[in-house]
Order: C-alpha cells, then structure tokens, then sequence
C-alpha cells in the first residue's frame, strides 16, 4: 500500500518561513491535498491539488509537489500556525501522512 | 455556510456497534460524498470509507470491510456511520467529512469521541 512520509517536528522562528515536507514514491504525479489540525479540534484544509489556497486561507500558505516530496510552505509564521500538519493523498484508498507538528519560537 | 454537524459523544463496551450521524447543511447533500476519518489517540488520521450522498454507492478500506457500514438519509441530509464488533483499538474521534469522490476533504465535522471501555 501506498505510503506518506512527514517529519515528526519543524520548528520556524516567528516571522520566518517553514517548509513541511511529506514524501512518497512518485508523489509528483499525484494530487497532495494539506490540512492543519490544532489541539481539540478538526483538520481545517489549508492546499488542495498540490498548490491551491481555499479563499479563507492566507496567501502565506503555499505548495508544491515534484519527484517524490511534496512541500508545505509556510511564510511570516505566526504564533497562530502552531499546529499539526497532515499531507493527503489518494491511492487506491485515502491516504495521510503520518502529520507533522510546528513550533513557532 | 457549508457546515457538519455530528452526533455526541459515546461510550462502549467491547463487542458492541456505536452509530454517529452528521448533518450537513449550507450546500446541497446529494452532489457530494460523504467520508469517514477516524483518528486514535496521538494517531495519524485514517480514512474508513465513503458513501456517495447521491445514489448511496459505497466503497469501505479494507482495513474496516465487514465491520463498517456507512449510509444516509437524503431527506434528513444525514450521513451515518455504524461500526461493529467494537475493541479497546476503535477508542478514537470519528470524523465526517465532505468532498468529491477522490478529492479533497472540506469541511470536516467537529468529530465524535468514541470510547470502548469494560
């Protein structure tokens, strides 16, 4: 079965820029959907189709897939994007990664 | 606004079933899928299934085929969710969550605790 690697943990100082990275075979020809999930509550969708922003989500969200990582990219980070991120894809069934916790310092 | 609302908290024992529903509203039931999600404490989310709102066609993960059932009531623009043969392992928050069939998942209901327990 079809699987996605993420880092466990990223850290990014306030204002800087964080990258998650969720890899997998060939990943780049597959669509990679993200989501944020803070303590308590449901994943939100913040990139859908590998670089797409839902309106409500800020521009400082972004991403890109190629080769076998796909990366969410996060600019300006603030003390509000502390959260866990999970990566999505579809196989033969729906797939996530394993998530990836970002600490803003 | 496009919003799913699920069913409370439950409490189980083991070799028992557990239903939750989610309503949905703000957008129109039957154009969209319904998924499943499932997430176990401290655990990575894990799809269970889908069911298409518009003709009620199913697919289930293998993981959980024969212990899921997913169905809904168009009339009530509720999906619902029974799983059976319950363990200490199903202890986990089940989520709702609407998309087309092999898209993304948005929005999601708040989630249902589901807790087994003797």
């Amino acid at each position: 079965s079809y699987e996605l690697t993420q880092p466990l943990s990223v850290s990014v100082a306030l204002g800087q820029t964080a990258r998650i990275t969720c890899g997998g075979t060939n990943i780049g020809s597959k669509n990679v959907h993200w989501y944020q999930q803070k303590p308590g509550q449901a994943p939100v969708l913040v990139i859908y189709r590998d670089s797409n922003r839902p309106s409500a989500i800020p521009e400082r969200f972004s991403g890109s897939n190629s080769g076998n990582t796909a990366t969410l990219t996060i600019s300006r980070a603030q003390a509000g994007d502390e959260a866990d991120y999970y990566c999505h894809v579809w196989d033969s069934s729906a797939v996530f990664g394993g998530g990836t916790k970002l600490t803003v310092l | 606004q496009v919003q799913l609302v699920q069913s409370g908290a439950e409490v189980k024992k083991p070799g028992a079933s557990v239903k939750i529903s989610c309503e949905a509203s703000g957008y129109t039931f039957t154009s969209f899928a319904m998924h499943w999600v499932r997430q176990a404490p401290g655990q990575r989310l894990e799809w269970m299934g889908w069911i298409n709102a518009g003709n009620g066609d199913t697919k289930y993960s293998q993981k959980f085929q024969g212990r899921v059932t997913l169905t809904r009531d168009t009339s009530a623009s509720t999906a619902y969710m029974e799983l059976s043969s319950l363990t200490s392992e199903d202890t986990a928050v089940y989520y709702c969550a609407s998309s087309y069939l092999r898209a993304w998942f948005d929005p999601w209901g708040q989630g249902t605790l589901v807790t087994v327990s003797s």
